[in-house]
């Protein structure tokens, strides 16, 4: 069975630091490795999937992502944080085998920017 | 702004009680995934419809049902509700089953259901 943990529920940073949100992930194979991200009463946005391409996966907003086999890591980074980018962030896995109603979610990363 | 769109918003509803949400799917697009997300949690997949027939199921309960329309549109329905349904809703609908995993699932903003 698969599994996301998402270390951390809530992540401070100051406006222009680094942000970094941390997924591992749990599966025997190595599986599809999604990021959203939902702003408040909103539903999710995708940011950016690895599908066994790149392992640097570069998203919209800044965001990119480097999925490493050897640590079964998929975080999330940005160079510099925007207040914009205030939100929750989620990490999900689907396995090779399955589309998206084989989906797991992580319990969510939510972020706050300091000006 | 995907073009999921989904109603009512938000609702109240009492323990026992029935409820249909609904979501209106990007236009093209011929399946459709309901998700439950309770409070703090990720969603939680409950099922997906493609062209109007069930194509996967989570770990819901049978009074948990759904129904997909000619013109793919969509319907979750919750029989008996129990405090613990309170949840945000979500919906995304997608081009097709998602066994192409280039093919992007978009979102709607969500129910917000609260049993009382």
């Amino acid at each position: 069975a698969q599994s996301v943990t998402q270390l951390g529920s809530h992540v401070s940073v100051s406006e222009g630091a680094l942000v970094l949100l941390r997924c591992n992930y749990s599966s025997s194979v190595p599986p599809y490795l999604f990021w959203y991200v939902q702003y408040p009463n909103q539903g999710l946005q995708l940011l950016l999937k690895y599908t066994s391409a790149a392992t640097l996966v570069k998203g919209i907003n800044g965001f990119e992502a480097e999925f490493k086999k050897s640590e079964t890591s998929f975080h999330l980074t940005k160079p510099s944080a925007h207040m914009s980018d205030a939100a929750e962030y989620f990490c999900a896995v689907i396995p090779i085998s399955g589309g998206y109603q084989k989906v797991t979610f992580g319990t969510g990363t939510k972020l706050q920017v300091i000006p | 702004e995907t073009g999921v769109t989904q109603s009512p918003t938000h609702l109240i509803k009492t323990r026992g009680q029935q409820v249909t949400l609904r979501c209106s799917s990007q236009s093209g697009h011929n399946t459709v995934s309901w998700y439950q997300q309770a409070l703090g949690q990720g969603p939680q997949f409950i099922f997906q419809y493609y062209r109007e027939e069930e194509n996967g199921r989570g770990n819901f309960p049978p009074r948990f049902s759904g129904l997909q329309f000619p013109n793919y549109s969509s319907e979750l329905n919750v029989n008996a509700l129990e405090l613990d349904d309170s949840a945000l809703y979500l919906c995304a609908s997608s081009l097709d089953r998602g066994s192409s995993l280039n093919t992007e699932a978009f979102f709607g903003q969500g129910t917000r259901l609260t049993v009382v």
